[in-house]
């Protein structure tokens, strides 16, 4: 069973650095989401694609963070000049078209921001 | 005032018990309803999907979301230590794609 893979599945980094996260989804799901969670906090949407183009980037994606999914299968997220409130897990979960949104999760990379 | 409201607690109950968690929402746009578990470290796993009123049995879950009252609820039968995780509701509405989370709520099963 293919599920959505993330990695790494850990970063640890100094503030000010810049880090890239790679999720692969389902593979027949054509939508992809990101979404961020702290610590005992339920997960906030942050972006989601259709393919590959990205239709919808939450108010949480500030000017630092860029996601791509260029050939409408893999995605990456960039967080560039990290800050130490950037410090949570990042999911990532896919969907297919026609299942109205139910999304399948990957198992998540923890970033901690020194 | 968050769109979704869940109670964190932590909840401890012990083996055999039946669990019930529960959320409220604000958003009458909201048509599907989700219940994801979440083992510590590790991604939400989607347990029970609704889309608008009713009931929905999977073995030993049952989801029920009573959209004139904004409230939904999902209940564990003959619980297992297995069963201990955080739950989170989840949400969205027709032709939305983001998911909106309640806080989630750390359930404990005591052998």
């Amino acid at each position: 069973d293919t599920g959505v893979s993330q990695d790494p599945r850990h970063k640890i980094t100094k503030r000010g650095q810049n880090v890239t996260f790679r999720c692969d989804p389902i593979s027949e799901h054509n939508r992809l989401y990101w979404y961020r969670q702290t610590l005992g906090q339920g997960p906030e949407f942050l972006t989601y694609f259709q393919n590959e183009a990205q239709l919808e980037k939450s108010r949480l994606l500030s000017d630092r963070f860029s996601a791509e999914r260029p050939k409408g299968s893999f995605s990456t997220l960039e967080i560039q000049r990290t800050e130490q409130g950037d410090s949570a897990m990042y999911l990532c979960a896919s969907s297919y078209r026609t299942t109205n949104n139910e999304q399948f999760f990957g198992p998540g990379t923890r970033l901690t921001v020194l | 005032q968050k769109e979704v409201e869940q109670d964190p607690g932590p909840l401890s109950v012990p083996e055999g018990a039946i669990v019930s968690l529960n959320c409220t929402y604000s958003n009458s746009a909201f048509q599907y309803f989700m219940w994801y578990r979440q083992y510590s470290r590790k991604g939400p796993e989607l347990l029970m999907y609704t889309y608008s009123s009713g009931n929905k049995e999977d073995g030993r879950f049952t989801a029920q979301v009573d959209k004139s009252s904004k409230y939904i609820s999902l209940f564990i039968r003959d619980s297992q230590p297995s069963d201990s995780a955080t739950y989170l509701c989840a949400m969205s509405g027709q032709g939305a794609q983001k998911l909106v989370f309640g806080q989630g709520t750390r359930l404990t099963i005591n052998p």
